[in-house]
């Protein structure tokens, strides 16, 4: 099994949309989460951290779910500026951070 | 600025050779890291260090080797044993602090001639 989980997708949605993000994780000793942006061919770049409490960040929310294992995002009113894959990261033992395969999002007009 | 600085940005390699990416980095963090990223893949993890003098081998690790004798600087080779090399190679880096985000390089697209 994978140590972190994604659906590649991709996820074609219309402009306005709310769409959702799910990313399970095998390690239940993991430390902290984040959901990473990555444009095509570029390096990833931060979109937000992510906590049990939950963390929102205009039309970005991201929650952690430790009993099940798995981290969300919803992006809520979808941009074309949204086009990317989101990547799922978490961080494990020794600072081992690992990656998801990413989620592409098409939000077409 | 601080930043971490990946080189080249293009790199070929014949077969049966080995080649070295370098990583430098002045944010003065301690955890370094090697990913590869295929098309359509997500990163792959080949080695990280968490400090000077130490690595740990990643998910990918066949056919790579590093070392990390200085704080800044985290150099990858990719042996001749690696049969697929080519790919697009990140290198990154953090701080100790597990909440600390990763600053990433800008790359290295690895070709086999």
């Amino acid at each position: 099994r994978k140590e972190v989980e994604q659906d590649p997708g991709p996820f074609n949605v219309p402009e306005g949309a709310t769409v959702a993000f799910n990313c399970t994780y095998s390690n239940s000793a993991s430390q902290s989460f984040f959901w990473y942006r990555q444009d095509c061919r570029k390096e990833p770049k931060l979109l937000m951290s992510v906590y049990s409490s939950g963390n929102e960040d205009g039309r970005f929310t991201a929650q952690l779910n430790r009993a099940s294992q798995y981290i969300s995002l919803l992006i809520r009113d979808s941009k074309l500026s949204d086009s990317a894959t989101y990547l799922c990261v978490v961080i494990g033992g020794y600072q081992k951070v690992t990656f998801g395969i990413g989620t592409k999002l098409q939000v077409i007009p | 600025d601080g930043g971490i600085t990946q080189s080249p940005k293009y790199l070929f390699r014949k077969e049966g050779q080995n080649v070295t990416l370098s990583c430098e980095q002045n944010l003065n963090h301690d955890a370094m890291y090697w990913y590869r990223q295929d098309p359509g893949q997500g990163l792959r993890l080949i080695y990280y260090s968490q400090i000077v003098n130490d690595f740990q081998k990643g998910d990918i690790a066949e056919g790579y080797s590093v070392s990390r004798e200085k704080k800044e600087s985290f150099p990858l080779t990719v042996t001749s044993a690696q049969k697929n090399p080519t790919a697009f190679y990140l290198c990154a880096s953090k701080p100790r602090d597990r909440s600390e985000k990763l600053f990433f390089g800008s790359g290295t697209q690895l070709s086999v001639l």
